[in-house]
């Protein structure tokens, strides 16, 4: 089966960092992929990881373990508008399908 | 690059009718293109997953019949919603990936807001 885990919710200090964690179990995997969703909003690209390590990409930095089931998104000095949803998914097969866990809603205080 | 445009953005309509949604990929050619749905406080969930000139694959659950897909072109995708009820009420999004990309990114367009009366 195919089943992705995130905390559902988190809230941190604006200037910190956070750490949002992502477990998966897939019986094929193709990518893990990070986006961000601000509320009434479509989902953004954010990172993607195939290969373990990590990946830096301005204040947001992804990393990913394929023999743990493994990942997490990093977000370094945090702003106000970071408060958002953050969306951990799996991608499958040849199309590009993918597998979202139900989002992490960050939320980021002064 | 990578834009995907949705319309309309919102729609109300009557129960019993019918709406058309439009997914284009504006600056390049998507031979896959998906179709989501997001009740509030929910996660996405994928309805159909749409390729250019075939039919369209429904995920369990999805009425084909109710949820009809149509993608034309390599650009442009569309979702009609049938006989519309107003539990379909709800935020319908579709995203892309580029043909030919080695990288499976998919890129979202910005939702469409139904509400059925």
């Amino acid at each position: 089966g195919q089943n992705i885990d995130q905390p559902t919710e988190m809230t941190a200090t604006e200037g910190a960092i956070v750490q949002i964690n992502c477990t998966y179990q897939t019986s094929g995997f193709n990518g893990l992929f990070w986006y961000q969703q601000h509320a009434g909003e479509a989902p953004t690209f954010l990172s993607y990881n195939v290969l373990d390590g990590l990946e830096e990409k301005g204040r947001f930095s992804s990393f990913l373990s394929r023999s743990k089931g493994y990942s997490y998104l990093l977000l370094k000095e945090l702003q106000m508008k970071d408060s958002a949803s953050y969306l951990c998914a799996h991608g499958w097969g040849s199309q590009g399908n993918l597998i979202f866990g139900k989002g992490t809603k960050l939320s980021v205080k002064p | 690059g990578a834009v995907v445009s949705q319309h309309p953005s919102r729609v109300i309509c009557k129960s019993g009718t019918s709406v058309k949604i439009e997914c284009r990929s504006l600056d390049f050619q998507a031979t896959t293109m998906f179709w989501y749905r997001q009740f509030p406080k929910q996660s996405l969930m994928l309805m159909a997953t749409s390729n250019e000139g075939s039919k369209a694959t429904y995920e369990q659950g999805v009425e084909k019949d109710k949820f009809l897909i149509n993608h034309a072109s390599l650009t442009l995708s569309t979702l009609t919603v049938t006989s519309a009820h107003p539990e379909d009420s709800s935020f319908y999004i579709c995203s892309a990936t580029i043909s030919g990309g080695a990288m499976k990114t998919q890129y979202f367009g910005p939702g469409t807001r139904l509400l059925v009366l």
